[in-house]
């Protein structure tokens, strides 16, 4: 069946650094969507690319869908003790139907 | 934006208890819902789909006798774990697409289940 790998599992920055986390499908898909989840919450929806090579961003969010659809990147610049948390990303074989996690990426900032 | 709301937002059960959780659609109609589980620091993993008007659709390896799911009406759907154990002790969320909208999956805020 479909799989969503992701990685790293874990990443510690200094406040100010960058940040990316990756994800690949085993197979073409129709959608990505990106959550947060902050400890002791529930995922919180950020973006969803649908667009072969799509790029988006949100304040220091960039969002990356790759042209064969089946990787896609979040990058964060310049972190904030605000930017922690797990990411997750989320592939959907069609719109409205179920999603495959990524196993996550917990980011930690330090200041 | 869409909200959809769970109930409890926690429960303690004692092993062999049913438990029942609830996940509505506040603002929207949802013919379809999801459940899904999610064990410390680990993700989310589907359980199965929630159909309204008809059975629901499960995983491979998760047990529909055990998980009791009924799509009562369109904006609600519940979730009984029958018979619990302490391995059942999990995090349970469930989501909903809002075809009204961009057709995103809106998280409902998870029930925390822990079984003596």
């Amino acid at each position: 069946g479909q799989q969503v790998m992701q990685i790293p599992q874990y990443q510690h920055v200094q406040e100010g650094e960058d940040f990316t986390t990756y994800c690949n499908s085993s197979t073409t898909l129709s959608n990505i969507q990106w959550y947060k989840q902050r400890p002791g919450g529930h995922p919180v929806f950020l973006i969803q690319l649908v667009k072969s090579g799509e790029v988006k961003k949100q304040k220091r969010l960039t969002f990356q869908f790759g042209e064969a659809k089946k990787n896609s990147s979040l990058h964060i610049t310049a972190t904030q003790t605000t930017d922690v948390g797990t990411y997750f990303c989320a592939g959907g074989v069609d719109s409205g139907y179920a999603l495959n996690f990524g196993k996550g990426t917990s980011l930690l900032v330090t200041p | 934006g869409a909200v959809v709301s769970q109930h409890p937002s926690w429960v303690i059960c004692k092993s062999g208890t049913s438990v029942k959780i609830e996940c509505r659609s506040l603002d929207f109609q949802a013919t379809t819902m999801f459940w899904y589980r999610q064990f410390p620091k680990q993700s989310l993993m589907l359980m199965a789909t929630s159909n309204e008007g008809s059975k629901a659709t499960y995983e491979q390896g998760v047990e529909k006798d055990k998980f009791l799911i009924n799509h009562a009406s369109l904006t609600l759907s519940t979730l009984t774990v029958t018979s619990a154990h302490p391995e059942d002790s999990s995090f349970y969320i469930c989501s909903a697409p809002d075809w009204g909208n961009q057709e995103t999956q809106y998280f409902g805020p998870g029930t925390r289940l822990l079984v003596l």
